[in-house]
Formats: C-alpha cells, structure tokens, sequence
C-alpha cells in the first residue's frame, strides 16, 4: 500500500552543523513533496516543497533533493540554529484517481547550543 | 491573508460524548482536509470537503464525519467518544484541491 518511510526519528546536531533527513515513499504516482515543520503547540509550517520534475530546489539554508528513480527524497538544513529545533514532516501527494497525501512518521530535530 | 484558524483549541470530554470541531480556511481556499494527529500513528487523513462536498475520505469509522458550508468553513463531528480519539486534529486548507496544503494550528481533544 501507500507508504512513507522517515528516518530517522530522532536528530541531535550542534549549532552551525548540517542536519538530513531522508524520506522514501512506496507509490510511483507520488509527484509532489512538501516538508513540513511543527513547533509545540502549532500546527505543521510549510517550509519547502518539491515537484517530480525537479531534482533539487533551494531556500536560503534549506534544501530538498529528489530521486525518483529510487523514490527518496532528503531535506537539508545547513547551518543549523536553535530555532531550528522542531519536528520535520515529509510527505508525498498520490494523485492516481483522486488524490491524497501521505505522511512519514516526522523527525524530531535538537539543534545544540 | 489570515491563516487557517480552528475552534476550539482545547477540549476535554469523556467517553460516550460527541463534539463538533470548527476551520475557517484560508480566504479563497475552498478545500478543506481534515487529519488526526497521535504520538503513535503520526498524521493520519480523515476526509477532505470541496464545495460543500466531500470528495475524499480516509479509513476511520463512520463516527467521524464532517460538512462544509457554502462559505467554505468546515466541521468535523465525532460521535460516541472513545478513549482512543484523544488527538490533535488539524485542518489543512488549500485553493481547489491538489496543490499545497495549509495547516491550522489544531484543536487538542482529550477524552477521559
């Protein structure tokens, strides 16, 4: 069935460190990415989306690379700030009939003074 | 452009109840999904509504059901509580459908 697989769960790195994380989805029909950032007590933030036409897009410290050949798509956060501590959801839109969006598990990101 | 807002916040219920959650989507967006959020099952899809219709539904039981209005606000209902339907409940608009998708803030549902 539809799947998104995230890993990995949990992520400690040190302020000003490059922090990944990778996602991989299941159905083919998925073309389009987004991530997503969920601080306490708030809804999930859209930070940065990519679409199965494109390879790579960035945002100033933010990057998302996709390879559709081995369904895996990765979210890269250089230079990374405590503000940057929150939980990381990436997600795939299956558009094969209707349409829906499946989410991976999320990544709880600690950004280390 | 105001954001998705979702009524209310917190509510504490018991088991047996029924309550009604209320999202305003974004102006101008006209789709709105409805997702339940646990520790353990992460985010999970529940229907979504397009013009007063609904055009997608994920696989929860028939206790969970919604509307939308002709102004494009939504409620979800769920009826006959259980102890498991403790979750935050986000509502996620966007413009006609497929594209990107806005989360409101939540509403915290405790049932004890």
């Amino acid at each position: 069935g539809e799947n998104v697989e995230q890993h990995p769960s949990t992520l400690s790195v040190q302020e000003g460190d490059s922090a990944v994380i990778k996602c991989t989805y299941s159905d083919s029909a998925s073309n389009y990415f987004p991530w997503y950032k969920q601080e306490l007590g708030k809804g999930p933030q859209l930070i940065i989306d990519i679409r199965s036409n494109v390879g790579e897009k960035k945002d100033q410290r933010i990057a998302v690379t996709l390879n559709k050949t081995a369904k895996h798509f990765s979210l890269h956060i250089t230079e990374t700030q405590p503000e940057d501590s929150a939980v990381y959801f990436c997600a795939a839109r299956v558009t094969s009939g209707t349409y829906k969006y499946i989410f991976g598990t999320g990544t709880r990101l600690k950004v280390l003074a | 452009k105001a954001g998705v807002t979702q009524t209310p916040r917190y509510l504490i219920k018991t088991r047996g109840q029924q309550v009604t959650l209320s999202c305003s989507p974004i102006s101008g967006h006209r789709s709105v999904s409805w997702y339940q959020q646990t520790p353990g099952q992460g985010l999970q899809f529940l229907f979504e509504y397009f013009s007063e219709t609904q055009r997608n539904k994920g696989n929860f039981p028939g206790r969970f059901s919604g509307r939308q209005f002709s102004n494009s606000r939504s409620e979800m209902n769920v009826s006959t509580l259980e102890l498991g339907d403790s979750a935050l409940y986000l509502c996620a608009s966007s413009l006609v459908g497929p594209e990107t998708q806005y989360f409101g803030p939540g509403t915290r549902l405790l049932v004890l």
